[in-house]
């Protein structure tokens, strides 16, 4: 299995510009998360799914956009790219039913730099 | 409001040194608790998990840890550390919504 894909791995933006991070899975997990990671900072929760058709923001949604129409892809949309939106970018997933809480799965990542 | 907190920022061992890094979670209702772990250049991987039952949890490479629901705690502990555990460990923790809350995690550096 190939688990959570995400693409690209490296991206240079200049402000303003706009691009998409993809992300797939093919677990068939009904969850799935975006997260950004700065350094010294953990893991900041951006956006995550419940399910296809369903989004909700997290901790820093401001600036970015998601949709899930499938259950494999949920991708992450930067419309008016900001040198704070400099960072690694991870997205994950994970199998979520009552109290059966499993652990998330997670992508390489995406570097993606603005200037 | 949920979190996570881990005490130390980063911390330097010797081989075979006894390792704990302190977790401490604030959660309203049952929580599922996870240490994960990122080695250089790599994405994160689960080390273990806990959800209910035998308090002390084992992981993978030596790794265990105990949640004392009496101090909000859940510290990861390893009784001899390799340098091949160099690496940046986080704590989690899941409410049962299934939304995440991750720790800023401790860098540990073992010396050869």
């Amino acid at each position: 299995n190939a688990g959570v894909t995400q693409t690209p791995k490296f991206r240079i933006l200049k402000i303003g510009q706009s691009m998409t991070l993809q992300c797939t899975q093919d677990m068939n997990h009904n969850y799935m998360y975006w997260y950004r990671q700065d350094p010294g900072m953990g893991l900041k929760l951006i956006y995550y799914s419940v399910g296809a058709g369903i989004t909700d923001k997290g901790e820093v949604p401001n600036g970015y956009n998601v949709s899930r129409s499938t259950t494999e892809d949920f991708p992450l949309r930067l419309e008016l790219a900001a040198p704070s939106q400099t960072s690694v970018y991870f997205c994950a997933s994970s199998y979520f039913q009552g109290a059966n809480n499993q652990p998330q799965h997670f992508g390489d990542g995406t570097r993606l730099s603005i200037l | 409001a949920q979190s996570v907190s881990q005490h130390n920022h980063h911390v330097i061992l010797s081989e075979a040194a006894s390792l704990e890094l302190g977790c401490n979670y604030s959660y309203g209702g049952t929580v599922n608790l996870f240490w994960y772990v990122q080695y250089p250049g790599q994405h994160l991987q689960l080390l273990l998990k806990y959800f209910s039952g035998d308090p002390l949890v084992k992981g993978i490479k030596g790794f265990e840890a105990e949640f004392i629901k009496s101090k909000f705690s859940f510290n990861l502990r390893k009784p001899s550390v390799q340098w091949s555990d160099t690496a940046e460990y986080f704590c989690a923790g899941n409410t049962n919504a299934g939304k995440s809350t991750f720790g800023d995690g401790t860098t540990l550096t073992v010396k050869p």
